[in-house]
Order: C-alpha cells, then structure tokens, then sequence
C-alpha cells in the first residue's frame, strides 16, 4: 500500500550511460515532482508535472528529461550520466491547497 | 534571493530531553511553512504546516511556531524519543495553489542518545 514508489532504489553506473527512475503514485493525486538531494542533504526541485502537463523546470540540464504516460506516474531519464549527477532523486506527489507533498523513499544514483 | 536557513546543522541529545530546532526564511510570498521528518534512506514526511496567520501547531511531542513578522519558526521536540533520530527539515511555499514552488533549508541532523 505504498503512496509513492520509486524504482530502483540503488543505481549505480558508468559514465556516459543513460538510465531511467521510475515513479508511481497511487493517492490519485493531480501533481508530481522531481526532487535531488546533494551531499550538503539540500533538497532542490528540477521538475513538476500537473495533470501530466510540465509546470515547474529549475533550470535543469537537458540530459533530464521527466516523462508522464499518465498523472500516475512520473519517470526520470538521464542521459549521458556525468558524476556530479551521483545524488538521491526523490519522487513525489501533492494534493489540495496548500500542499502537502508525500515523498518516495528516494534512489540513490552513483556515477562512476 | 530566497533562501531557507536552519540552525544547528546538527545535535545530540539524550534521551528523555527537549530541544529546539530553528528555521529562519527570506521566502517572498510567503504563503505557509512546513516541518519535515526524513529518516535515513527515506523520503521526507509532513509533521506540521503552518500559514501566516498561524503561530503555533502540534503534532504529539512535535511543536512549531511561527513569526511572520521576524521570518522566522522553531521546532521545538518534547521529551525526546530515540525514534526521533532524524533529519528535520524547513520548508516554505511561495503560495498556496496545488503547483506552488516548495524552498528547502538545509535540515538539522539530530542524534538522540540513550
């Protein structure tokens, strides 16, 4: 009965790959994020998706990209993995006004 | 600039005692201010949301005020609980609607010791 389920929870890869982060929440919420937790535990948005329509990009680089199939799940591919992408990525969802955001347990992405 | 600070980076307490964890914020507009809870390896978890208008809130052993005049909010923990080892976090929202912009501090690391 988890709200919001990110996967994998562990990654770790090369350079220069690409690879996804997959994102589902099941509360039937309308919004989504995408969240990265640096070293320093800072947590910073780069993406949210209303009704699988982008509303927020923090000037994130090009090699994110979010895909919404649909307002359930929020998916994160990165391309061309450079080592200063190594973080947590958290994954979550809000509803109501104001917000409440439930967050996933997190993925932690190293580069190697 | 807006910016969420928080104070200490980190704390040791024993078991039992009380503590308090402050916030202050330069958020404009500010709309409401959130305590979070994030063990290690787990995503965050809401414990207290306050708007403007609101300078108080509890949740259990959990209170936080709040002075939207100063721009600032504290977290205050009673009779502290091993389980209470965590990472609190300050958050602020530019505004109110579903989409609105979230503004993380930095957290405070607390160490609760038997």
């Amino acid at each position: 009965d988890t709200a919001v389920s990110q996967t994998p929870k562990y990654l770790v890869t090369q350079m220069g790959n690409d690879k996804s982060i997959k994102c589902e929440q099941n509360l039937g919420h309308d919004t989504m994020y995408w969240y990265k937790q640096d070293s320093k535990k800072f947590l910073k948005i780069m993406f949210s998706y209303n009704n699988k329509e982008l509303i927020i990009n923090e000037t994130v680089p090009n090699r994110f990209s979010p895909k919404s199939p649909d307002k359930a799940h929020l998916n994160l591919h990165i391309n061309s993995l450079e080592l200063g992408d190594s973080a947590v990525y958290f994954c979550a969802s809000s509803q109501g006004a104001p917000p409440e955001a439930f967050f996933g347990q997190g993925t932690r992405l190293t580069v190697v | 600039k807006n910016q969420v600070e928080q104070s200490p980076q980190s704390l040791i307490i024993l078991e039992g005692k009380n503590c308090t964890l402050q916030c202050n914020y330069t958020v404009s507009p500010f709309s409401n201010l959130r305590w979070y809870k994030q063990d290690t390896g787990r995503g965050p978890v809401s414990l207290t949301i306050m708007t403007f208008s609101e300078n108080t809130k509890s949740n259990g052993r959990y209170t936080a005020t709040l002075d939207a005049d100063t721009k600032q909010s504290s977290l205050h923990i009673t009779a502290s609980q091993l389980s209470d080892s965590a990472s609190y976090i300050c958050v602020v929202s530019l505004d109110s609607s579903n989409t609105g912009k979230l503004i993380f501090g930095q957290g405070t690391t607390l160490q609760v010791k038997p």
